[in-house]
């Protein structure tokens, strides 16, 4: 079982706000990767640290903690943000694993 | 431009072996934390294996004592050997280039780059 927990599906209407959730005690001590995987393709890192973006990502993209909870908030979602997002961190353990979240499917509507 | 070009997926019988490969350009393996993820097929991400930068490596519960991470820094190449290969293996393998730093004073793990992925089946 994923030490991170994430509500599976989320649906939002095309133009409107979603925010994806990412509970786990390692929220607590580091801050969480954030990552779109479009069917057929590899994953893509969209947010790191608290709310940095890679270069390229669109600034719709956006993320917050608050305790042992991460939050990728996506402002204005358009119909290609469509699809599945995982979040990622280290154990809890205080292993030097990594751990990710089950992911979420993102619908827009 | 950091890039990650994989090869060495394919059917492999229950008990044999596989050894996937994970070529780099665009930066140095040998002086970054490299990870092996993987997806099985309609499920999600689930992290394999790390070494660091000094060869250190760790390994997921599920693989310990089956999989090998490795690299060649001749050849900037990361490997994945896996051995003792059962059905429940059967995933798309993806190499990743694995970051831990602070930000703000807070550490923080992600990964940035990733490799095309590897279909792995392990099937009689």
């Amino acid at each position: 079982s994923s030490e991170l927990t994430q509500d599976p599906a989320v649906s939002v209407a095309l133009g409107q706000t979603v925010r994806i959730t990412c509970q786990g005690a390692s929220l607590r001590s580091y801050y969480p990767g954030w990552y779109q995987q479009k069917p057929g393709q590899a994953p893509v890192l969209v947010i790191f640290g608290q709310s940095h973006r890679p270069s390229g990502i669109p600034d719709r993209f956006s993320g917050s903690t608050s305790g042992s909870t991460a939050f990728l908030t996506i402002t204005g979602a358009q119909a290609e943000d469509e699809a599945d997002y995982y979040c990622s961190s280290r154990d809890s353990s205080g292993n030097p694993l990594r751990v990710f979240g089950g992911g979420t499917k993102v619908t827009v509507l | 431009e950091v890039q990650l070009v994989q090869s060495g997926g394919g059917l492999v019988q229950p008990g044999g072996s596989l050894r996937l490969s994970c070529a780099a350009s665009g930066f140095t393996v040998s002086t970054n934390y490299m990870t092996w993820v993987r997806q099985a097929p309609g499920k999600g991400l689930d992290w394999v294996s790390v070494i660091y930068g000094g060869g250190t490596t760790y390994y997921a519960d599920s693989v310990k004592g089956r999989f090998t991470i490795s690299r060649d820094d001749s050849k900037n190449t990361l490997f994945l050997q896996m051995d003792s290969l059962r059905a429940e293996d059967t995933a798309v393998y993806y190499c990743a280039r694995d970051r831990e730093g602070y930000i703000s004073g807070w550490p923080t793990y992600y990964f940035d780059s990733w490799g095309q992925g590897a279909l792995v089946t392990v099937s009689s």
